[in-house]
């Protein structure tokens, strides 16, 4: 069992529809987690962090950590054709530690 | 912002050649990483550095070997190019305490 599970996708949705992207993990000392977005031939660039469980929102963009059940989810309001790309997510134990990637979930939203 | 540079975007190199990946950040940081990211495989971490001359295993270290003789570069090294590396590679860095910031990548194509 992968230490991160991540649904690779492909996810399509309609321009304004809210998008939920979800990573669930198995090591219960994860404490700071990530959300990357990837665009196509590029790096990812990092769109959210995130200490312990809660919300932390950003713009169109709301990261949301769930540690009793290991579950961080992204969720994306007003989706544009710009948000088209792939996200990952990671997390690690300790906020100097090795970083655990998802696979990465790719989205495309059509105009 | 932070900027990881890495040397090359595309690069097509033939079976048996020494190839060399080069990775500048211009932010002090201490810690370097180098990743190679496959469909379906995700991000895998291949070697990492936490100082000058100092270097650690990642976890698919085999083929490869790194170089850091100044804060700010980080070599990736292919001593004998084989068709399996072919792939793209990530060079990252980061401060102490913080997430990785990523360059655009070098896809490497091993003929």
């Amino acid at each position: 069992q992968k230490e991160v599970e991540q649904d690779p996708g492909p996810l399509s949705v309609p321009e304004g529809a809210i998008v939920s992207l979800n990573c669930t993990y198995s090591n219960s000392a994860f404490q700071y987690f990530m959300w990357y977005r990837q665009y196509s031939r590029k790096g990812p660039e990092l769109l959210m962090y995130t200490y312990s469980s809660g919300n932390k929102e950003d713009g169109r963009f709301t990261a949301q950590v769930d540690k009793s059940s290991k579950y961080i989810s992204l969720f994306i309001r007003d989706s544009q054709p710009s948000d088209s790309a792939t996200y990952l997510c990671a997390m690690t134990a300790g906020n100097t530690g090795k970083l655990i990637f998802g696979q990465g979930t790719t989205l495309q939203v059509k105009p | 912002d932070v900027k990881v540079t890495q040397s090359s975007r595309y690069l097509v190199k033939r079976t048996g050649e020494k190839v060399f990946l080069e990775c500048v950040q211009d932010m002090d940081h201490e810690n370097m990483f180098w990743y190679r990211q496959d469909p379906g495989l995700g991000l895998r971490l291949i070697y990492f550095s936490y100082d000058v001359k100092m270097k650690e295993k990642g976890d698919i270290p085999e083929g490869y070997s790194v170089s850091r003789e100044k804060k700010e570069r980080f070599s990736l090294i292919l001593e004998s190019a084989s068709t399996n590396q072919t792939s793209m590679y990530l060079c990252a860095s980061r401060p102490g305490h913080s997430p990785l910031h990523f360059g655009n990548g070098t896809r490497l194509t091993v003929t």
